[in-house]
């Protein structure tokens, strides 16, 4: 358990408006992640981070950005949330000594 | 690039009967492999992994996989599933280059039914 939490755990909004997802590591761990999971497609890489203010984009990063500001804090924004952004995201960090990563309980997007 | 593909998108089956998930990858890179479990409304969690050694690996709940490097594949296999095995399984991919950023490319998912 990497203590993860994710949050807000629902939430429904309207097309065009700003979203922020946070996600919260108890942990010290350098890696977190954000990804979408979507039936039949698993789940796919949004964004990264490799430390406080390095980032990256994963393969679906259209529409998305992220900051990581503090170790234990990492920020998913919709800057004007679409319907195909309804989905599923899950934060996960990684243990650089085993390899694993460890995922937070999700946060479920619906936009009207 | 890596891709993963798991070949099943449902496996019904009666508990107590053996059951095996497959799962097959493509790389031009050496890979470390994973298998994760999603209960109902959860997060995802580590069944095995795959990092070196050998190629037969045991993880939690009785499960355990082997790899396969001649035929890209990183099977799962329980000999007796359980009704509380139910849940979907993904199979998954991270490369070992030295800019291994720990990025995990996933498979489809596929949901085991356990029947009683």
């Amino acid at each position: 358990d990497a203590g993860i939490t994710q949050s807000p755990r629902h939430k429904v909004t309207e097309t065009g408006t700003p979203v922020t997802l946070r996600c919260h590591q108890t942990e010290n761990h350098r890696y977190m992640y954000w990804y979408r999971q979507d039936p039949g497609h698993g789940l796919r890489l949004i964004h990264y981070s490799y430390g406080v203010k390095d980032t990256d984009k994963g393969e679906v990063s259209d529409g998305y950005s992220v900051s990581r500001s503090k170790t234990e804090d990492f920020l998913l924004t919709l800057e004007s949330a679409t319907s195909s952004q309804t989905s599923v995201y899950f934060c996960a960090n990684r243990d650089r000594t085993t390899g694993e990563l460890f995922f937070g309980e999700g946060s479920r997007l619906t936009v009207l | 690039a890596q891709s993963v593909t798991q070949l099943d998108s449902q496996v019904p089956v009666f508990e107590e009967a053996p059951v095996e998930l497959r799962c097959n990858y493509s790389s031009s890179v050496s890979v470390y492999l994973f298998w994760y479990v999603q209960y109902p409304n959860q997060g995802l969690q580590l069944l095995l992994k795959y990092l070196s050694g050998s190629t037969l690996v045991k993880g939690i709940n009785g499960f355990e996989a082997e790899f396969n490097k001649s035929q890209t594949s990183f099977h799962l296999r329980k000999p007796s599933v359980h009704i509380s095995d139910t849940a979907e399984y993904f199979c998954a991919v991270s490369d070992q280059g030295s800019s291994n950023t720990g990025k995990l490319i996933f498979g489809q998912g596929t949901t085991l039914q356990v029947k009683p």
